[in-house]
Formats: C-alpha cells, structure tokens, sequence
C-alpha cells in the first residue's frame, strides 16, 4: 500500500444523502488535492491546498465542500449531489504545490450518486 | 485556458512492438509534462517526465520527446511487454508564478499489449 489511503472505497448515495470522502497521506507531504476521473474524460483537478490553505478551486460546485485540517488530511464533503457527480474522486498529494512536484494519488473513491 | 488533446484513445500492439502515444498543448507557456500510468482497477503512478529545458529523456524501455515550437509531447515504449498494459495519461503543467502545481491532463491511452 503506498502512502496516500482513501476512504471509503466505494460510496453509493442517493440526492439528499450528505457523505464525506477522506484521503490520509503518510509521505510528509504539504500538498494536497482532489480529482474527479469520469469515463472517457480526462483528469478533471478540483481543488488544491498548500500548507492547509486552498490556493484552487477550478470552478467546482458548491455542492463539493473541500476540508483541510492538517497536511496529513483532506475531506471532501458532499451534499444534494446530481447523478452526473458519479465518478471516481482521486485526491494526491506532493511535497508541495510548486514547482516539478511529483503528485502521488491515492486508490480513489468510486461514488455512485443514484 | 490550457487545453491537452491525446491520442490515439486505444492502442494495441504485439509485445515485443512499441508503442508510441501523442500528446498536443495548447499553452505555450507550460514547461512540465509528467506521464502517469493507470492499470486497471489502481491509481495513477508516474512514469516519467520532462521538462521544458529538455528535448528528450529516457528511462529504460520508456523515453519521452518534447517539442517545444510544435507544441507536442510523445511517449515511445519499447519491447512492449504485457504488463505495459494500461491506461497512459499524459499531463502539461504552466507556471503560475509559484504556488500552484495545477496539471491539465488528456484523456488517456489505453494500451493493449498482446502476448
């Protein structure tokens, strides 16, 4: 198992469900971020925190509430999700979000919003 | 915004052939273009990468080119192997002035490799 851990690792809500997907990483790492991967589409990045402080939201609906309580930990909140939400959410990490960083992923969570 | 087309969208070789996966960007001002590797059911990993002050870089059967004026990045794998078998993501990355690492990715390869 490498550094980055993900849970849980399959999540199945309905509409009005709130849920909370976690991404933990053992690397050190200050750097933290969340990717949705969807069939035949490219890696989309959600959002992005260095040092605990979001420096990106790539326009994401506020219905994906990002947490960062350390550098060690990253929630991803959801509520009144849409059936198209229905992806695999990846988060990684790297030593921080600068520069040539090499961003290790986690296994991901695949989420089935019904 | 940064734009990063790839192609082809499958790819099925004999082992033993090579493989060769393209990739286009559309900012000029991008200068690091990481390969990531996806097998089935696993997480993306690196697989090698380069930056813009280079024009090509190898590592064993995989070797990355970069053109810079073209505006295109390709990956060449050699003696493929039945392992080789995933999805291949290329990814272009501009620099913001500092902070922020924020990688546009392509839509992936999958890679087939027949024994």
């Amino acid at each position: 198992e490498t550094g980055v851990t993900q849970t849980p690792r399959h999540l199945v809500m309905g509409m009005t469900n709130k849920k909370s997907l976690k991404c933990e990483q053992h690397l050190g790492h200050n750097a933290m971020y969340w990717y949705k991967q969807s069939a035949k589409k490219p890696l989309e990045l959600m959002f992005v925190y260095n040092f605990k402080e979001q420096t990106e939201n790539n326009s994401v609906p506020s219905r994906f509430s990002p947490e960062c309580p350390n550098s060690s930990h990253l929630f991803l909140h959801l509520h009144t999700l849409q059936p198209e939400d229905s992806a695999l959410y990846l988060c990684a990490s790297s030593q921080d979000s600068g520069a040539y960083n090499e961003q290790f992923f986690g296994p991901g969570t695949r989420l089935t919003v019904l | 915004g940064e734009n990063v087309e790839q192609h082809p969208s499958t790819l099925s070789v004999q082992e033993g052939d090579s493989a060769v996966i393209k990739c286009t960007y559309s900012d000029s001002a991008s200068n690091y273009f990481p390969w990531y590797k996806q097998e089935l059911g696993k997480r993306p990993q690196l697989i090698i990468d380069i930056r813009s002050n280079v024009g090509e870089k190898k590592d064993q059967r995989i070797a990355v080119t970069l053109n810079k004026t073209a505006k295109h990045f390709s990956l060449h794998i050699t003696e493929t192997q039945p392992e080789d078998s995933a999805v291949y993501f290329c990814a272009a990355r501009k620099n913001y002035g500092g902070a922020t690492n924020k990688l546009i990715f392509g839509t992936g390869t999958l890679l087939a490799v027949q024994p």
